[in-house]
């Protein structure tokens, strides 16, 4: 079964640090682009991050360059999203997503 | 990229033809994803390179457009298509989406 699950979420301070991971199964990982993208309570979809197969093409959105880095390791078949230096409007579900599939989403709450 | 979909919310009867659009700024050639976002659930891909349907997915859900204006049908209502729907190009960074268009059912 083609499968995304994240983990890492939780309630931080302002300023605090998360490392979101997401472990793929069910389909080549090394061969597919990995995303995060996120949803602020009562708002849309917004795309944060995006890596390539071999880590060569990395983007982010203006919002979060500085504060946040996407990896991948393509021996464990995983994607991570390291969360510096938090802010109150990231507050959102986390979702990870391939071009196959996405995962259920890991809630961050940045909050004092 | 600006991606502007419309309408924003829209109620339809079972067995009701739907149209979403999705209008984007600059030309984004085919690079356009529909997805279909249930609470509480993973969004969904539906349509990708704005016309080809993903595997699994009902046939009454389709997808077309090129350039800057795309739209997405869904043929025939059914109640388990209420959900929110959602462009996304991926021919720029960042990837953006559009605003999303929920689905109800009258």
């Amino acid at each position: 079964e083609v499968q995304l699950v994240e983990s890492g979420g939780g309630l931080v301070k302002p300023g605090g640090s998360l490392r979101l991971s997401c472990a793929a199964s069910g389909f080549t990982f090394s061969g597919h682009v990995m995303n995060w993208v996120r949803q602020a309570p009562g708002r849309g979809l917004e795309w944060v991050s995006s890596i390539s197969g071999d880590s060569t093409y990395i983007y982010y959105i203006d919002s979060v360059k500085g504060r946040f880095t996407i990896s991948r390791d393509n021996a464990r078949s995983s994607v991570y999203l390291q969360m510096n230096d938090l802010r109150a409007e990231d507050t959102a579900m986390y979702y990870c997503a391939s071009t196959v599939t996405w995962g259920q989403g890991t809630l961050v709450t940045v909050s004092s | 990229i600006q991606m502007t979909q419309s309408p924003s919310s829209l109620s339809a009867s079972v067995g009701d033809r739907v149209t979403i659009t999705c209008q984007a700024s600059q030309d984004i050639r085919n690079r356009l994803n529909w997805y279909q976002h249930k609470p509480g659930k993973a969004p969904r891909y539906l349509i990708y390179d704005a016309s080809t349907l993903e595997t699994g997915v009902p046939s009454r859900f389709s997808g077309s457009g090129s350039g800057t204006d795309f739209t997405f049908t869904i043929s025939s209502l059914q109640p388990e298509d209420v959900a929110t729907y959602y462009c996304q190009q991926f021919d720029y960074v960042p990837r953006t989406f559009g605003q999303g268009t929920k689905v109800e059912i009258k």
